[in-house]
């Protein structure tokens, strides 16, 4: 089955530490997004990457580090300098930046304390 | 970037219909997206418009008027398991990006 995967489904870090998050997908999708939703927000954009080994800064890329050196992988980094880690992180892709649609992995909820 | 206003909160009996209404600002509209996504789990995929005009799909239908900046989706026969977070997300080629911009979403609660 074709897909996007996310693990943990549930993360908890104590303060100061730095954590990855995992996503694959095997629906060779060139693009890959890294997403964040808090309590009664829409998604905001941390960072995307179009193609293997180039990714660029999204909306609220400050404190968060992301690679892709594979088209099936693009790990999150939430670092020690993000102020309000805890949120629910979500990961997509897409066949290109002007595809139909996104597809989404099933999230991660990140929790520090 | 874009301005999306979409209602925090909509509640609706089973068997009946709501619209979900959507607006936005942007200079080089490119699509509007509209995702379900129940509580904890990922957004999936209801409907796309990128031209004036009604597009159906079963029992959910979307709208979108590119004058006004103005969509709609229209959900028919109600279940409760259509309880749910509606997300509104419009693209924009401005500068290149084409990554789609969320609203907040709206909460939709189906009662009995």
């Amino acid at each position: 089955d074709g897909g996007i995967t996310q693990s943990p489904k549930y993360l908890f870090r104590k303060e100061g530490q730095n954590v990855t998050l995992s996503c694959e997908q095997n629906l060779n999708h060139d693009a890959m997004y890294w997403y964040r939703q808090d309590p009664g927000q829409g998604l905001r954009l941390i960072y995307y990457s179009q193609i293997v080994n180039d990714f660029q800064k999204g909306d609220i890329a400050e404190g968060y580090s992301v690679s892709r050196e594979k088209k099936e992988s693009f790990p999150l980094t939430v670092t020690s300098a993000q102020k309000n880690p805890t949120a629910f992180y979500l990961c997509a892709s897409s066949t290109g930046q002007t595809s139909y649609e996104q597809y989404f992995g099933p999230g991660t909820r990140l929790t520090v304390t | 970037g874009q301005n999306i206003d979409q209602p925090t909160e909509m509640t609706a009996t089973e068997g009946a219909i709501v619209q979900i209404n959507c607006t936005y600002q942007t200079s080089g509209f490119n699509g509007l997206f509209w995702y379900q996504q129940h509580a904890g789990e990922a957004p999936t995929f209801l409907s796309y418009n990128v031209l004036d005009g009604l597009e159906e799909k079963g029992r959910f239908s979307s709208f979108l008027s590119r004058s006004k900046g103005y969509s709609y989706l229209l959900l028919k026969e109600l279940q409760m398991k259509d309880s749910a977070s509606y997300l509104c997300a419009v693209r924009d080629s401005t500068g290149g990006s084409y990554i789609p911009t969320f609203g907040r979403g709206t909460s939709l609660i189906v009662h009995p």
